[in-house]
């Protein structure tokens, strides 16, 4: 059973850099594609980024310039680092898992973890 | 990036049907098969309920169909319950192999 984890600072200065990590558990990342997406309160969905075993990964084109996503086989886990945060960032961040078929399809989620931006 | 465009809220009485449209461009929606539906209840993560425009996950009911015509995909609900109240998200796949979002879609079973 496929299980993703998100952890990290649920507070970030603003200017600073926001980093998470999507810990999966039932499945080796070495396959499939791997997501980040981010809710703002009270907002819609906004894709971040997909990468596949870090050899294609594409990200959201209005975070292109501050976002960067990789993946650590030997801890099965993935990452999120955007930089430069302003209260524009805050929000819940899921880590997901596309379905097999292809990297759009996000079949598995994590739970999502809530980020602010704050002084 | 614009958001794929959703109308904010439908309602209906339960048993009935509803239908949520999602429109993009020839971009994304008119010309991608990889448009999905996402079921989201407060406070919780999203569900995935269609996939590739028309195709339903295991474990997902009947009652949820999928269609597309042109640059418009559409999210059919028939026989609605109480627990089908809940955001909807349409997502589809684009030409420059980005993903964009709708803007969800608050569906109220009254």
């Amino acid at each position: 059973q496929v299980q993703l984890q998100e952890s990290g600072p649920g507070l970030v200065k603003p200017s600073e850099t926001l980093s998470l990590i999507c810990t999966v558990s039932g499945v080796s990342i070495s396959s499939y594609y791997w997501s980040w997406i981010r809710q703002p309160p009270g907002k819609g969905l906004e894709w971040i980024g997909y990468t596949f075993y870090s050899r294609n990964t594409v990200y959201n084109p209005s975070l292109k310039s501050r976002v960067t996503m990789s993946l650590d086989t030997s801890q099965n886990q993935f990452s999120l680092r955007l930089s430069s945060v302003t209260a524009a960032d805050t929000a819940v961040y899921y880590c997901a898992r596309e379905d097999g078929r292809w990297a759009s399809n996000f079949q598995h989620w994590g739970q999502g973890t809530l980020v602010t931006v704050s002084s | 990036q614009s958001a794929l465009t959703q109308p904010a809220s439908v309602s209906a009485s339960p048993g009935q049907s509803i239908t949520i449209s999602c429109t993009g461009t020839s971009s994304d929606v008119g010309g991608s098969n990889h448009v999905s539906w996402y079921q989201q209840h407060p406070g919780k993560a999203p569900k995935f309920m269609i996939y590739d425009v028309s195709n339903r996950p295991s474990g997902v009911s009947d009652r949820f169909s999928g269609s597309k015509s042109g640059n418009t995909a559409s999210l059919t609900i028939s026989g609605l319950q109480a627990e089908d109240e809940a955001y909807y998200y349409c997502n589809s796949h684009t030409s420059t192999s980005t993903v964009m979002f709708g803007g969800g879609t608050k569906l109220t079973v009254l």
